[in-house]
Formats: C-alpha cells, structure tokens, sequence
C-alpha cells in the first residue's frame, strides 16, 4: 500500500515568510510524529499526535512552529518568520498505536531559508 | 532521559568484509531499540528492531543486531558487506509506551570499496 508522503519535497523560503509543510501518514494509522534533521545530525523530535489530539509538542524549539492534525489524517506542519537556523529536513512518522512500535517515515521535506 | 551514542561518524569497509556499526545506550526503563537506514535524498527505512524478545535480532537485507544489557550495547552487524549497503545508519532508542517518540544517534556513514 501508499507510504507516507510528505509535501513539498524540498522548499526554498526568505527569511521572515511563513512556510506550511503537509504529511500525508499511512491509511489508519493513528499516531503522527514530526522530526527535524539538521545537515549531517540525526533526526530531532518536534511534536506528536494521537488522532488529532497533539499530546506532546514539548520538541518544538519556538512559538514560530506550530502543528495540526485537525481531523486526525493529514498533518501540517506551519513555520511562521522563518529564520536561517530552521534550514533543515522536515520529516513525517506514523505508525499504529496497538501491538506496534514501528514508525513509518516519509521522505521528508528539505526547507531551505536565505 | 533516554539517549544513543554511535561510535565511528564514518565506517569504511571493503566490499565482502563484515560490517560493524556500533550503538550504546542509556536508559532508566527497558529500552526499545532501532537501527534506521537512509539513504540520500531518502526517508528512514527500518532495518530492525529490539522490543524485549529475543536478543539477537534479524533484520532486512541481512543485517543483524544483539541487544547486550550488561554493555547497554545493540550493534549492527552484516557478514558481507554490500555496494548498496553505502548509506546512513541511525541508532534509535524510545520507551516502551505503544507511540513513544524515538531518539536518534548522531548517524553512522557506510562507505564500501571495492
């Protein structure tokens, strides 16, 4: 079946615009995960969803970030006042919530700020 | 807190000789570990997981990976190295809750020669 895909795949944004990144998780899988890899450094948590309930968003380094899930499928992921350190790769997780402890990833979306 | 550390930013093999990619944890609670390969302009793909079963576990593609207490150790390993087995490698680590987020190594670079 369908992977997770994420959109756009790469993303080019000046400094101070407002960017909005879309995942698209697997058919029925309940939990969502965001991550930010910086160039050559592992991915970093951000957030995490349950449905659409956001139960933790404790990996969010500023109040620029903000995720949705309003209707507990896709996921948004919005940077408001983009600035050069959120140059990264963006990438969407989702997995079952019952029985299994696999994550799925998507292939990330690459957000590049000038 | 939960963390990985990935001995070695960059493995170098030849082609056919065994791969050693190493992992040591920390954790206060029985941990679930992961080894995720990514390949360029890719997302995470998982290669194989301990989750409290057995010890030695048996991945994709080959790979292998022991789950050692008394080291807090889980390396990866493969008898014989592969040209598309150049990738990164990512240790992970998470609680044991049925959607815990996952905490990364800082990656490990397979480079195989001829």
């Amino acid at each position: 079946g369908a992977g997770v895909s994420q959109s756009p795949r790469y993303k080019v944004a000046k400094r101070g615009q407002d960017v909005a990144l879309r995942c698209d998780p697997i058919s029925g899988h309940v939990s969502l995960f965001w991550y930010q890899q910086a160039l050559g450094q592992g991915p970093e948590f951000l957030t995490y969803f349950q449905n659409e309930a956001q139960l933790d968003k404790s990996g969010l380094p500023s109040d620029r970030f903000f995720a949705e899930r309003p209707e507990g499928s896709v996921s948004t992921l919005k940077i408001q006042r983009t600035q050069q350190e959120d140059s990264a790769v963006y990438l969407c997780a989702s997995s079952l919530v019952s029985g299994s402890y696999e994550q799925y990833f998507g292939p990330g979306t690459r957000l590049t700020v000038t | 807190a939960q963390s990985v550390t990935q001995l070695g930013s960059h493995v170098s093999v030849s082609e056919g000789a065994l791969v050693l990619l190493r992992c040591n944890y920390s954790s206060s609670v029985p941990p679930y570990l992961f080894w995720y390969v990514q390949y360029p302009n890719q997302g995470l793909q998982l290669l194989l997981k301990y989750t409290s079963a057995a010890t030695l576990v048996k991945g994709i593609n080959g790979f292998e990976a022991e789950f050692k207490k008394s080291e807090t150790s889980f390396h990866l390993t493969k008898p014989s190295a592969h040209m598309s087995d150049a990738a990164e490698y990512f240790c992970a680590v998470s609680g044991t809750g049925t959607a815990s987020k996952l905490t990364f190594g800082t990656g490990t670079r397979l480079q195989v020669t001829l």
